[in-house]
């Protein structure tokens, strides 16, 4: 079985500065992680994934996440936050056939 | 390229009334289909999905049931709603297990 755990529903990051929102999961196989980004009542947009190759994986808009397995880790990281990054995150993870598990997501707040 | 469509946009039933949400992807054969349901605040929910034509799996029993008539169109369906389904629906594709899902823009059902 698979689960995720995103810590803080809520983050809130200057423009300018790193956003860092925190995913950890569990898994009994060797996991594949993805990072989705939702804006307002709109569908998610991937962000980026791991698939067991480079363990650091970088995403579109900037965005990167780096596998750690000794941490059972896959945090999202972007050096420098903008205004339209404001959107709600979600980490998710597979490992058997067909199905994702989300976390419960992270929204991201970015003030001026 | 592929594209996923899901109709309506938004949705506004009373108590006991059917329902029917329809997804169709295009561009692709055999994808996995899947329908998330995502509550105010929340996270996702897997409701369903599937890995090709009649074959339906539940995740959680509930008020709902979904069918998929043809290779790449899924129906989400109730007879009677309740006012616990009220939620922002989403649909998903797949080319195969352990992939990115892409999903669509998502109803908004609301339920008086």
């Amino acid at each position: 079985a698979q689960s995720v755990t995103q810590l803080g529903s809520h983050v809130s990051v200057s423009e300018g500065a790193l956003v860092l929102l925190r995913c950890n999961y569990s898994s009994s196989v060797p996991p594949y992680l993805f990072w989705y980004v939702q804006y307002p009542n709109q569908g998610l947009q991937l962000l980026l994934k791991y698939t067991s190759a480079a363990t650091l994986v970088k995403g579109i808009n900037g965005f990167e996440a780096e596998f750690k397995k000794s941490e059972t880790s896959f945090h999202l990281t972007k050096p420098s936050a903008h205004m339209s990054d404001a959107a709600e995150y979600f980490c998710a993870v597979t490992g058997t056939a067909s199905k994702l598990t989300f976390g419960t997501g992270t929204r991201l707040q970015v003030t001026l | 390229s592929q594209t996923i469509h899901q109709w309506p946009a938004t949705l506004v039933q009373p108590v006991g009334s059917p329902l029917s949400l329809e997804c169709t992807v295009e561009g692709t054969s055999n994808p996995n289909l899947y329908w998330y349901r995502q509550a105010a605040g929340r996270g996702l929910q897997l409701l369903f999905y599937s890995v090709g034509i009649g074959q339906i799996s539940s995740e959680v029993p509930q008020n709902l049931s979904a069918s998929r008539p043809q290779d790449r169109q899924f129906i989400l369906s109730s007879k009677k709603l309740l006012l616990s389904d009220s939620g922002f629906y989403l649909c998903a594709w797949s080319p195969v297990p352990n992939q990115p899902q892409h999903f669509g823009d998502g109803t908004r059902l609301s339920i008086l």
